[in-house]
């Protein structure tokens, strides 16, 4: 089946650190892998995706690469942000429509 | 413009009661995805509509969760004989299309289902 493991939380972080959570993942087919990202009180919002392997996805300062020979999709920033305190889910499609999430990964950045 | 929007935005109901809940997409996308998000969970698939019909609603736990979109639209999700199992948040996506690795599905802020 399809499956997407990910870095088990809480991350507490103090600002201007870097950022990485773990992501791999099992699929049947050819996946695209996605990370979304839930801010306090608001809805899931897509932070970045790539559709084929060795893409890099980025926003906001984020940045994802999609390796096929590890079958990972690791999320990282540079340099955090209070205001990047949020749950963040890697999640793929192997049929462009049906999204299969990992458990999320709650991270915290301390002023 | 407007994003996908979901009402109510909390439910608390009885064990056995019946519930609906609904979802209204953002316009003119014509894909539309319902999941169910336990606690400390990441979101789970339960069905996904292209236009009216249920192209595949593999994900429905059993024969108690039902869903429609009947214009092509607004998609009510139902609940029948409700269990305390069912309380979870309960996601709505839509997205142009479907079937598009382009594509981007937009949730809109669930329903937090409570069965006492």
């Amino acid at each position: 089946g399809n499956s997407v493991t990910q870095m088990e939380g809480p991350v507490t972080l103090s600002e201007e650190a870097f950022l990485t959570i773990n992501c791999t993942y099992t699929a049947t087919g050819y996946p695209s892998l996605f990370w979304y990202v839930q801010y306090p009180g608001e809805g899931l919002q897509l932070l970045l995706k790539a559709t084929k392997a060795d893409d890099k996805g980025s926003n906001k300062g984020f940045e994802a690469t999609y390796r096929k020979e590890t079958t990972s999709f690791h999320l990282e920033k540079g340099s955090v942000q209070v205001s990047d305190s949020a749950v963040y889910f890697c999640a793929l499609s192997v049929n462009d429509y049906k999204l299969s999430f990992g458990a999320g990964t709650t991270v915290t950045v301390r002023a | 413009g407007a994003g996908v929007s979901q009402t109510p935005s909390n439910k608390v109901t009885e064990k056995g009661k019946y519930v609906e809940l609904r979802c209204d997409p953002i316009s003119g996308h014509t894909a539309l995805y319902w999941y169910r998000q336990s606690l400390g969970q990441g979101p789970e698939f339960l069905i996904y509509f292209q236009g009216t019909g249920a192209a595949d609603d593999s994900g429905l736990p059993n024969d108690r969760f039902f869903a429609v979109r009947p214009e092509g639209s607004v998609s009510t999700l139902k609940i029948q004989r409700t269990e305390r199992g069912d309380s979870a948040v309960y996601l709505c996506a839509s997205s142009l299309r479907a079937g598009r690795r382009t594509d981007t599905q937009y949730f809109g802020p669930g329903t937090r289902l409570t069965v006492l």
